[in-house]
């Protein structure tokens, strides 16, 4: 059964980068051809796609975000990364990790919540 | 940023038949896959219908998908108390280059 389970700091300053990491048990991540993806749902609202990683590393983003994300893939580590940089407050959310033979990615992880305040 | 159009609440008795629409446009909901998802209160979204009308392994019969043009809905037959949760469709948007689209929610009350 493959699971996922996210990773970061809770709390990121303005302008700065917020980095998360999801951690994948249960399958290698070049050995199956998952999307592994993040999306977040800020308080109160809807889920928004950030963007995902092909198994083969390539990758697709959020045309609204593209400028200030990067999805990547540690198979040394059997992991995938989220980075996005200069955070507002905007960007408070829970970030949920994902993975799915399709997009929208249909199984995501169980969430963190990332904070933006100085 | 394209979103897909959701009512923000509905409501049922338990054994009712309840749906939900999901609106989008000819460069998602028509030409690509709807997908629904059930939040319950701190989880994380549970895929509920994939590829417009299949259900996952677990997720009973009563609920269902379909779409029309540019719309899309999910039904809820004999409605129960633990169906109470929020909803969120979500597709694949062709513009742009391409990205994945969610509808703004749609909180499902049983009264």
């Amino acid at each position: 059964q493959v699971q996922l389970q996210e990773s970061g700091p809770g709390l990121v300053k303005p302008s700065e980068t917020l980095s998360l990491t999801c951690a994948v048990s249960g399958v290698s991540i070049t050995n199956i051809t998952y999307y592994w993806g993040w999306i977040r749902q800020p308080p109160g609202r809807g889920p928004e796609w950030i963007g995902s990683v092909y198994y083969n590393g390539r990758t697709y983003y959020n045309p609204f975000l593209k400028s200030r994300v990067t999805i990547s893939l540690d198979t040394s580590k059997n992991q995938f990364s989220l980075r996005l940089t200069s955070v507002t407050a905007a960007d408070t959310a829970v970030y949920y990790c994902a993975r799915d033979y399709q997009l929208p990615p249909g199984y995501w992880g169980q969430g963190t919540l990332v904070t933006v305040s100085s | 940023q394209s979103e897909l159009t959701q009512p923000p609440s509905a409501s049922g008795t338990p054994g009712q038949t309840v749906t939900i629409s999901c609106s989008g446009s000819t460069s998602n909901i028509k030409v690509n896959y709807v997908y629904w998802f059930q939040q319950l209160p701190g989880l994380a979204p549970k895929l509920l219908i994939s590829t417009t009308s299949q259900r996952p392994s677990g997720v009973p019969d009563r609920f269902s998908g379909s779409k029309s043009g540019t719309s899309a809905s999910l039904a809820i037959s004999g409605l129960r108390s633990e169906d109470e949760a929020t909803y969120y469709c979500a597709s694949w948007d062709d513009s742009l280059g391409g990205y994945v689209v969610f509808g703004g929610g749609t909180k499902l009350t049983v009264l």
